[in-house]
Order: C-alpha cells, then structure tokens, then sequence
C-alpha cells in the first residue's frame, strides 16, 4: 500500500493567496522529505530536501521566501506556495527515503492558480 | 538542474511487444532507480539498482545497473495496454546524500 499521502489531491486559488500541501509517512518516520515539482510533459525536478528540525535545503534557482517548506514533526513535512501566480501552477510531488536509499512518492497535488 | 539523458523519448508498440529504454550520464551514479509515472499520479517504484553490472528483474520488468556506472536500461517484455504510462530513470551521484536526478522520461504507448 501506499507509504506517502498528500493533500490536497488538487486545489485551485486565486493569483495572490497562499496555498498549503502536506506531505505525510503513513508507514515509518521520515526525518527527511523530498518536495518535486513538475510541469506538464516534463521531468520531476527537485525543488528542496526537508528535515526535520531543521531548515530546508532548495535546490539552486528556488526561492525559499516563495516556497515555505516546514517539517515540523517526523511524520509531516509542508510546502507553502506564497502569493501565487499562475506561473506556480503545476504538480507538487513530495517523497521519502526508504531504508536503501531509494524514493517512494506521494500521489501529488495538482495546483492551479487562475 | 542535471537530467539524465534518456532513450527513446516516447514509443508505440504491439501489445506482445518487448520493450528496451535506457538512461545514460556524464556523471558517475551510485544508485539507479526506475519508475512508472501514470497520468495524474505520482511515480512508483519499479527496480533499484546498487551495483555496476546488477541485473535485476521485477516480473517482465528487467533492469541492469551499466558497467561504467554511467548508463542503465530498462526492458519490458510482453508488453500489455497497462504498461502505457511514462517511465522515468533516476540516479544519485556519488558522493551526494539522498538527492536524485531524473532522467526525461520515455512515454510508452501501447496498440492491441
């Protein structure tokens, strides 16, 4: 059965609102969590690496103060999209580590900012 | 960020068909990971790869980790209408943490 849950499944909001997506370990802890980002026809590409406790690493050409990621607890990891602009809209894929270091992935979040 | 290079880019089959894509890199990887992507979903695991020159087969699904740890290449054998779906190699590169890199993808139709 599925490992990672996310939510919501899609969410459609206005240019200028923040949208909330979580990400949750429904099996095991995960004190570190992957956040995706993937437009249509194209490839995953990584946005940040979440952990637990601490601040989230972005990868280069992400901004951090656009994308809040919050990890807050061993089961739960978040990804804020601040002021969003249809540009934003996309599918938010997040996933986990397993125990040999490969990736099991939520189902995604489709988002649409009109 | 770096992508993997991935072969074919897309591909219309026979059901019956076997099926052979590959992933290639400048970059040396550590890990090879495949996965199957359905339309509006997230990817899911097929076969991991963590040595140069692992052979390894899930079904009719077999995937072989290359030689110079460069390259990898997935087959499908048989191939049947729910086998249609893109299919994406990823790698990690030596000496990095967790992080993958993703290959372009190979989408995969399938005729009857």
């Amino acid at each position: 059965g599925a490992v990672v849950s996310q939510h919501p499944s899609r969410v459609i909001c206005k240019s200028g609102t923040s949208v909330k997506i979580e990400c949750r370990s429904l099996d095991f802890q995960a004190t570190t969590m992957f956040w995706y980002r993937q437009f249509p026809k194209k490839s995953l590409m990584l946005m940040a690496t979440s952990n637990e406790g601490s601040k989230a690493t972005y990868e280069q050409g992400v901004e951090k103060d656009k994308f809040l990621i919050n990890h807050a607890s061993l089961t739960l990891s978040t990804l804020t999209v601040t002021s969003a602009h249809p540009e934003d809209s996309s599918f938010y894929i997040c996933s986990k580590s397993g125990d040999y270091n490969e990736q099991f992935f939520g189902p995604g979040t489709r988002l649409t900012v009109l | 960020g770096q992508q993997l290079n991935q072969s074919p880019q897309s591909m219309f089959i026979q059901e019956g068909e076997d099926v052979s894509m590959n992933c290639t890199s400048s970059s040396i990887f550590n890990t090879w990971l495949w996965y199957k992507q359905d339309p509006g979903e997230g990817p899911v695991l097929l076969i991991a790869l963590y040595k140069a020159g692992e052979l390894t087969s899930n079904g009719r699904l077999t995937a072989q980790f290359g030689i110079t740890r460069k390259d990898s290449f997935l087959n499908i054998s048989a191939s049947i209408p729910s086998d249609v779906g893109i299919y994406f190699c990823a790698g990690r590169l030596s000496g990095t943490a967790s992080k993958l890199t993703f290959g372009t993808g190979t989408r995969l139709q399938v005729t009857l």
